[in-house]
């Protein structure tokens, strides 16, 4: 089965600029992934950020961006705040009806 | 306002089978735009999709899992619900409840707060 692989853990300092990545251990993530991205914090359900690659679910803040970077999906966090200390997951359509999240990233905002 | 509530036993015995039911308020799980969705979280682990239902009882699993679960949806209760058989102690996770918007970019839109099942004898 394909593995969706995301970086274990990232930090950066707040006002900072981050980006997250979001690959397969076998072939390249396009739009026809339709790469989704989701934070969640310790004992929540988690938020949907993006989806469709780079639509912002509602109520979020525009320093929040994804996109296709190379063979991977990527998601850019701009201007880091203290709240963006999060878990923060991808997850990939792979046909068939199939979805697959990564494994996650813990970001630190230090 | 979509609210989604998972329920479930809790605490359940390895070799049993696991019923989850989503009460799904604020829409209608007969919805034709919308798909729903079963995802679970082992403690201090990842997340994990499980299967995804439509209305019309068109069912999607997750291949890893797809020989012990049986998805459905009951348009009555407005509720959909999950089976899993045959339960290990690897089954022991977190289950939220999602609104999937399957034709909208493969969006998990909405979740429950998620319910913790215990598999233990």
């Amino acid at each position: 089965q394909t593995v969706v692989t995301q970086e274990p853990s990232f930090s950066v300092s707040p006002g900072g600029t981050v980006t997250l990545t979001c690959g397969l251990s076998s072939g390249s993530v396009s739009t026809s992934s339709y790469p989704n991205w989701y934070q969640q914090t310790p004992g929540q359900a988690p938020r949907s950020l993006i989806y469709n690659t780079n639509t912002r679910s509602s109520g979020v803040p525009d320093r929040f961006s994804g996109s296709i970077l190379g063979n991977k999906a990527a998601l850019t966090i701009t201007g880091a705040q203290a709240d963006d200390d999060s878990d923060y997951y991808c997850v990939l359509y792979m046909g068939s009806g199939v979805s697959v999240f990564g494994g996650g990233t813990k970001l630190t905002v230090l | 306002q979509l609210l989604l509530q998972e329920s479930g036993p809790g605490l359940i015995k390895p070799s049993e089978t696991l019923s989850l039911t989503c009460t799904v308020s604020g829409d209608s799980v007969s919805n034709s735009n919308f798909y729903w969705a079963w995802i679970r979280q082992p403690p201090g682990k990842g997340l994990e999709w499980i299967a995804t239902v439509y209305y019309s009882e068109s069912t999607y699993y997750n291949p890893s899992l797809k020989t012990r679960i049986t998805m459905s949806v009951d348009t009555s209760k407005n509720q959909f619900s999950l089976k899993l058989s045959s339960v290990t102690a690897a089954d022991t996770a977190v289950y939220y409840c999602a609104r999937h918007d399957y034709g909208s970019g493969n969006h998990f839109a909405h979740w429950g707060q998620g319910t913790l099942v215990t598999v233990s004898s």
